[in-house]
């Protein structure tokens, strides 16, 4: 089984703060994925990573930065947060582009900025 | 553009009840259609795909046709329990998108027992 693992299930942060949400995925895919989910919004797509050292931004990427250094990891970095960054973030990955080739998420992070 | 549409929740239903979902979608060429499940507090997880039309996808019980005549993909269970409890999102995927997922707003079940 796929196993998509985040660093933190709860973190609580102050507004100003760099935070760091990890990622770590054990199957050698090559696409990841960052979304923020709230409700009435869905799930939106912030960042994403077809391969080490790429990135493309998805729909939110706003006060959002990515790293992609290895293949299993990728990064996510709130430059400076604030409290509209209070939300759940969930990662993801699959192993290409091929069409058809699900993602598989982690358990979330549910992130709070005070 | 793409784009999913889903029945609004939340869907109430008592234990052993019929359980559908409507899902229809608008996409370009031919998509791959998936749902998803959130149980609380978990992220998401596969529950089905379908990757060409009348495939059908099935797991746990659940089933959805994938209809290219009416553009749909509607969620079925045929007796639900208090477990089936969760937010179910239908999703697509273009040979366009390069991977991403274009979901629903997802709809949220409770099942009573």
């Amino acid at each position: 089984d796929v196993k998509v693992t985040q660093s933190s299930r709860y973190l609580v942060k102050r507004t100003g703060e760099k935070v760091f949400l990890e990622c770590v995925q054990d199957m050698d895919h090559e696409n990841m994925f960052w979304y923020r989910q709230d409700p009435g919004l869905g799930l939106r797509l912030i960042y994403f990573s077809y391969d080490v050292k790429m990135k493309e931004k998805g729909d939110i990427p706003e006060g959002y930065s990515v790293s992609r250094e290895k293949k299993e990891r990728f990064s996510l970095i709130l430059e400076s947060a604030s409290t509209n960054q209070t939300s759940m973030y969930l990662c993801a990955s699959s192993p290409g582009t091929r069409v058809g080739q699900p993602q598989h998420f982690g358990d979330g992070t549910r992130l709070s900025i005070l | 553009g793409n784009s999913v549409t889903q029945m609004e929740g939340p869907v109430t239903l008592s234990e052993e009840a019929f359980l559908t979902i409507n899902c229809t979608y608008t996409a370009t060429g031919y998509p791959s259609l998936f749902w998803y499940v959130q149980y609380p507090g978990e992220g998401l997880q596969l529950l089905l795909k379908a990757t060409k039309a009348d495939d059908k996808g099935s797991n746990k019980g659940f089933e959805a046709t994938y209809r290219k005549e009416t553009t749909s993909f509607h969620l079925e269970k045929g007796s639900v329990q208090v477990s089936d409890s969760a937010v179910y999102f239908c999703a697509l995927m273009t040979t366009d998108s390069w991977g991403k997922l274009q979901f629903g707003a997802g709809t949220q079940v409770v099942v009573t027992p």
